[in-house]
């Protein structure tokens, strides 16, 4: 069965620094997400992107973040400079187009900001 | 602020009886309804969707959704230890995003 797939699974990083997660969503589908979850919290939406551009994003992805669609089956989230309140799990999905909120999540990475 | 709440429990249910997991909503635009079950330090793994009020059966699992009331719910008939887990309810308005709950955690003992 097909699946969304990320990398690296762990990352450790210094605050200040750059990272990019990357994701490689199911291949038929065209409708690309960035979720976080803090260390016992709930999910939450990040951004949202079709047809080569963000189509929606929420308050937490400010300009320290940027998706790109690198080339036809990677989908990246950049954190520019990292801050220790970055440290999350992230996860990726994505949907088909007949089915666009029916999302399916990728196993996440943890990202740990020291 | 539109949100999803659970109550975050844990819910405890011996093997074999029927697991009820609840969720309110406060966006009346909602459209679309998921369950996802999460185990701890893995990812959202989605079991049910619903678009309609009334229920939905899959398998071992009904979803139920009443737009009136803002309710959703999920059943579990004959619950196993291993469906132990979080059960995240989340909720898609006319927009791309999800916003999910907190999540309630249900425990299965023997």
């Amino acid at each position: 069965e097909p699946e969304v797939t990320q990398t690296p699974s762990h990352q450790v990083t210094q605050m200040g620094q750059e990272v990019i997660l990357r994701c490689v969503p199911i291949s038929n589908h065209l409708y690309f997400y960035w979720y976080r979850q803090i260390l016992g919290q709930k999910v939450e939406f990040l951004v949202s992107f079709y047809n080569n551009e963000i189509s929606e994003k929420s308050e937490i992805f400010d300009d320290q973040f940027s998706v790109e669609r690198p080339d036809g089956s990677n989908f990246t989230l950049k954190i520019r400079s990292t801050k220790l309140e970055d440290s999350a799990m992230y996860f990726c999905a994505s949907s088909d187009i007949r089915n666009r909120g029916t999302q399916y999540f990728g196993p996440g990475t943890r990202l740990l900001v020291l | 602020q539109k949100e999803v709440e659970q109550n975050s429990g844990p819910l405890s249910v011996p093997e074999g009886a029927i697991a009820s997991l609840n969720c309110t909503y406060s966006d009346r635009g909602s459209q679309s309804f998921f369950w996802y079950r999460q185990y701890s330090g893995k990812s959202p793994e989605l079991i049910m969707f619903i678009y309609s009020n009334g229920d939905k059966e899959d398998g071992r699992f009904t979803a139920q959704l009443n737009k009136a009331s803002q309710y959703v719910s999920l059943l579990i008939r004959d619950s196993q230890p291993s469906d132990s887990a979080t059960y995240l309810c989340a909720v898609g308005a006319n927009t791309d995003k999800l916003i999910f709950g907190t999540g309630t955690r249900l425990q299965v003992f023997p």
